[in-house]
């Protein structure tokens, strides 16, 4: 079955503190794997989206990584910000015709003063 | 530029009224989608359209149907709402769609639906 499962749950950190992001997934086949960040009470916006040959990609404090042999990804924050308080989204697509997607369930972050 | 718009924002309805949830893009974007956000799971595919007037079906169709008259808009339909369609709604766009697309996917700001 076609699956994507995020960790932890939830996590508070403090501003200023660095924090990781995990991901696993078991989509075959594998296109793509994206990241989104969805602000409480918004539609989900896009960080980053990395091929089977990228194994990291950043945008701005946030970064990446993607590990396909292992199925694994991670997104890292650095010098977090009050702003960065959001759930973040760990997305694969399937490559197949209809190109669907699958979403994992988000870690919600909560950055504190 | 607006990007993507829906409407209504919110919205309470009794169970078997009829409901169309409104989607326009102005990007020009081919490729349309409709998601659910329930909690406690990732968002889960609808109904998307690849190109004006074409339509498929996502993982959770039944009971909503979709038509794409035309590349801006793309307007989701509950027939007759039951409880369990008491969710958030996403509507998003996309350049293209396709199984090694790459293209961002951009998300409207959701229609809170509530069906008693």
């Amino acid at each position: 079955k076609n699956q994507v499962e995020q960790s932890p749950q939830s996590l508070i950190i403090l501003e200023g503190k660095n924090c990781t992001l995990q991901c696993n997934y078991t989509v075959s086949p594998f296109s793509n794997l994206r990241w989104y960040k969805q602000d409480t009470g918004r539609g989900p916006v896009s960080l980053t989206i990395m091929t089977f040959s990228e194994n990291t990609k950043s945008n701005g404090r946030y970064t990446a990584t993607l590990d396909a042999d292992t199925k694994q990804s991670s997104l890292h924050i650095t010098a977090s910000q009050l702003s960065d308080s959001a759930s973040y989204i760990c997305v694969v697509s399937l490559a197949r015709s209809q190109g669907n997607l699958i979403f994992g369930k988000g870690t919600k972050l909560s950055v504190k003063p | 530029i607006a990007g993507i718009t829906q409407a209504p924002t919110s919205q309470i309805l009794a169970a078997g009224r009829r409901m169309t949830l409104r989607c326009t893009q102005d990007m020009r974007h081919n490729a349309m989608y409709w998601y659910r956000q329930d909690l406690g799971l990732g968002l889960r595919l609808i109904h998307y359209s690849n190109t004006a007037g074409t339509t498929g079906k996502g993982e959770v169709p039944d009971g909503y149907s979709v038509s794409r008259a035309n590349t801006d808009d793309f307007p989701l339909t509950l027939a007759s709402a039951v409880p369990s369609q008491t969710s958030v709604y996403f509507c998003a766009s996309s350049a293209q769609h396709g199984q090694f697309s790459t293209d961002t996917q951009y998300f409207g700001p959701g229609t809170r639906l509530t069906v008693l």
